[in-house]
């Protein structure tokens, strides 16, 4: 089982619509991060937190709004969404500070479809 | 712009046999690799890692070789078994947190 709870596992919304995913770790971690994966394509890299900072923002639509309230949650605020916005959104913490990332624990997605 | 990648986009295996899946890389200062395991419905799991300053490391069941002169990565699974199945990922560490996965490859297992 992993150790990087996300929900819901499954949310279906409108373009009009506000929904927030989250995600929760108890590992201690302090590096964060939320990864897009499409059908059958690797996943790609959104926001990365470390201690609580935004660190890194891939250049997202700001539609995608993150938050790291503490060391241990990580939320993802959704509005206004495309249906090309559909797919696996992935939560992923690792023990790394500093310089670069170490093993990335996965939780197990939340699938999101927008109509 | 350099990125990691697979050779093959799927691969057949008989149950029992064992399994190679390689990826290519072109990023010469990169100096730790991943290798991850996506089940159907399931987030990535970590198989197993190596650094830069090793060219063969072993798991459970597992094999991972680094080739830095031809930039070539391998996971060997012994043994493959139903569970194997899955779709494998190399990712390449690098210093800024950004880990970059190359294409995938999707592992079947034929009983």
């Amino acid at each position: 089982d992993t150790e990087v709870t996300q929900t819901p596992k499954h949310l279906v919304m409108g373009m009009t619509n506000k929904k927030s995913l989250k995600c929760e770790q108890h590992m201690g971690h302090r590096a964060m991060y939320w990864y897009k994966q499409k059908a059958k394509k690797p996943p790609e890299l959104m926001f990365v937190y470390s201690y609580e900072k935004l660190s890194i923002n891939e250049s997202v639509p700001s539609r995608f709004s993150p938050e790291c309230p503490n060391s241990s949650l990580l939320n993802l605020h959704l509005h206004a969404l495309q249906p090309e916005d559909s797919a696996l959104y992935l939560c992923a913490s690792s023990t790394t500070s500093g310089g670069g990332t170490g093993e990335l624990f996965f939780g197990e997605g939340s699938r999101l479809t927008v109509l | 712009g350099e990125s990691v990648g697979l050779h093959l986009p799927t691969l057949s295996v008989q149950e029992g046999d064992n399994s190679i899946i390689n990826c290519a890389y072109s990023n010469s200062a990169s100096d730790y690799f991943i290798w991850y395991k996506q089940e159907s419905g399931k987030g990535p799991q970590f198989i197993i890692d190596i650094r830069s300053n090793m060219d063969k490391r072993q798991g459970q069941r597992v094999t991972v070789l680094l080739n830095k002169t031809v930039k070539h990565l391998s996971l060997q699974i012994a043994a493959t078994q139903p569970g194997d199945s899955a779709v494998y990922f190399c990712a390449e560490n690098r210093r800024d947190y950004k880990l970059s996965f190359g294409a995938g490859t999707t592992v079947t297992v034929r009983a």
